[in-house]
C-alpha cells in the first residue's frame, strides 16, 4: 500500500540555521499538507498546498516558513532560521481530494531538535 | 474558530469492558469530524469518520449537532486498542484538520 514518506527522521540543528524537510507524498495525490506537534501539545495545521499554490495557512506559517515542490515527488518545508520554539515533530501529509471529508494520510514525521 | 476538546488526557479500561472516548467541538458550521490514532511507533491513521456512518475494528461514533460531540465508543476492549487517539474537524470546503489534543487509551489485560 502506498505511503507518505518523510526524510529525515530526527533533524538536530542550531538555533538560526535553515533546515528543510522532506516529504513524498503518495503519488497521485495532489493536495498536500504540513502540520506539527510540540511535545505534549496538539496536532497544529501549518499549510495546504495544491496546483503549486498555499491554499491556506495558519498564523504559525510566518515569513520564516516556506513550502515547495521542487519536482513531480518531493514536498519540502524549509525553516529560514530556526528558533528554538520550532522544536517540534513535524508532519507531512497528503490527500487524493479537496473533499473536506476527504482523508488525509500521514508521514512518519521528522522531529526537529533546534539547540 | 473551530476547537475541538478532548477532555481526558489518559483512559485506562480492562479488556473486554466498554470504551467511550469523548470528543467535543465548537463549530458554528457544519462539520466534518474524525477519529484518527496512532498505535506506538506507527504514523497517525484514520480510523473512522463521520460521513461513512461504519464500524472499524469495533468502534463507532456518532455525530451529536445537539451536543457538539463525537465520542469513540467500543462495547468489549481489546488489548490491541491501546493507542492514542485523535479526534479531529474539518470545515466543510476545507482541508485543514484541527485536533483536539488526543487520549492515550491503555488497554489493561
Amino acid at each position: 500500500e502506498p505511503e507518505v514518506t518523510q526524510t529525515p527522521s530526527h533533524q538536530v540543528t542550531q538555533m538560526g540555521q535553515e533546515v528543510i524537510l522532506r516529504c513524498v507524498p503518495i503519488s497521485n495525490h495532489l493536495y498536500f499538507y504540513w502540520y506539527r506537534q510540540i511535545l505534549g501539545q496538539k496536532v497544529e495545521f501549518l499549510v495546504s498546498f495544491y496546483n503549486n499554490e498555499i491554499s491556506e495557512k495558519s498564523e504559525i506559517f510566518d515569513d520564516q516558513f516556506s513550502v515547495e515542490r521542487p519536482d513531480g515527488s518531493n514536498f519540502t518545508l524549509k525553516i529560514r532560521s530556526t528558533k528554538l520554539e520550532d522544536s517540534a515533530m513535524y508532519f507531512c501529509a497528503s490527500s487524493g481530494s479537496e473533499d473536506s471529508y476527504n482523508e488525509q494520510f500521514f508521514g512518519p514525521g521528522t522531529r526537529l531538535t533546534v539547540l | 474558530a473551530q476547537r475541538v476538546t478532548q477532555p481526558e488526557k489518559l483512559l485506562s479500561v480492562f479488556k473486554g469492558a466498554p470504551v467511550e472516548l469523548k470528543c467535543n467541538y465548537s463549530y458554528s458550521g457544519s462539520p466534518e469530524l474524525f477519529w484518527y490514532v496512532q498505535y506506538s511507533r506507527q504514523r497517525l491513521q484514520l480510523l473512522l469518520r463521520h460521513i461513512s456512518r461504519e464500524s472499524i475494528k469495533g468502534f463507532t461514533a456518532d455525530l451529536n449537532k445537539g451536543e457538539t460531540s463525537f465520542h469513540l465508543k467500543k462495547p468489549f476492549a481489546q488489548e490491541e486498542d491501546s493507542a492514542m487517539y485523535y479526534c479531529a474537524l474539518n470545515r466543510q470546503g476545507a482541508q485543514k484538520l484541527v485536533f483536539g489534543q488526543g487520549t492515550r487509551l491503555t488497554i489493561n489485560p
